[in-house]
């Protein structure tokens, strides 16, 4: 079955950068894209940005430019979000989740808890 | 960027009941939109994409409608396992963008 599996909780000091990966299985990682959406506590789903296999691209959201990259390694199906000058503003769960064409997000990681403090 | 605003933010219901949700988009989407459920401390599930597409697994009391800038999401005759968060997200334009959420409480 398709699973992702996300690297475990984190915390960082302010100013410092995250690396959260998602490793891929029971599917050919690359034939479906990868997202990361983040979800601040007690708050709604924020959209960050998808890595396209098919296209070989990256988009990511305009509040995000400069910070945060998307990266992949087919070679162990596992995608990578480093996410650069933290703020405590960055304290959420993060989540990575399968995109499969235009039908959305069809399969999501666990989250990864992500807590920027001093 | 293209706003969703869901309406409404919270809803309480009874086991049985039909409910709807609404999205409005700032902009049209065409049909690019999905819907998902989300319970505490647990990542989120798609419903529905493209709409009104019903995905594999759902439930068939889920049901998605609308296109433009206008969409609800229809839970036909609600079950305790419903009671949850719904989000709509447009991916139609980037950046892709998810309405704030509807709470659907136990009345």
């Amino acid at each position: 079955q398709v699973l992702l599996v996300q690297s475990g909780a984190d915390v960082k000091k302010p100013g410092a950068s995250v690396t959260v990966s998602c490793k891929a299985s029971g599917y050919t990682f690359s034939n479906f894209g990868l997202t990361w959406v983040r979800q601040a506590p007690g708050q709604g789903l924020e959209w960050m940005g998808w890595i396209s296999f098919h296209k070989g691209d990256t988009h990511y959201s305009q509040k995000f430019q400069g910070r945060l990259t998307v990266t992949s390694d087919t070679s162990t199906s596992t995608a990578y979000m480093e996410l650069r000058s933290l703020t405590s503003d960055d304290t959420a769960v993060y989540y990575c989740a399968r995109v499969w064409g235009l039908r959305g997000f069809d399969y999501w990681g666990q989250g990864t808890l992500v807590t920027v403090s001093s | 960027d293209i706003q969703m605003t869901q309406s409404p933010s919270t809803l309480s219901a009874s086991v049985g009941d039909r409910v709807t949700i609404t999205c409005r988009a700032s902009q049209t989407i065409n049909t690019w939109l999905a819907w998902y459920q989300q319970k505490p401390g647990k990542a989120p599930e798609l419903l529905i994409y493209k709409a009104s597409d019903l995905e594999s697994g759902v439930p068939s009391r889920f049901s998605g409608s609308g296109s433009g800038t206008e969409f609800t999401l229809t839970i036909a005759r609600l079950q305790p396992d419903d009671f949850a968060t719904y989000y709509c997200q447009q991916y139609n334009t980037y950046p892709w963008t998810f309405g704030q959420g509807t709470k659907v409480e136990i009345k």
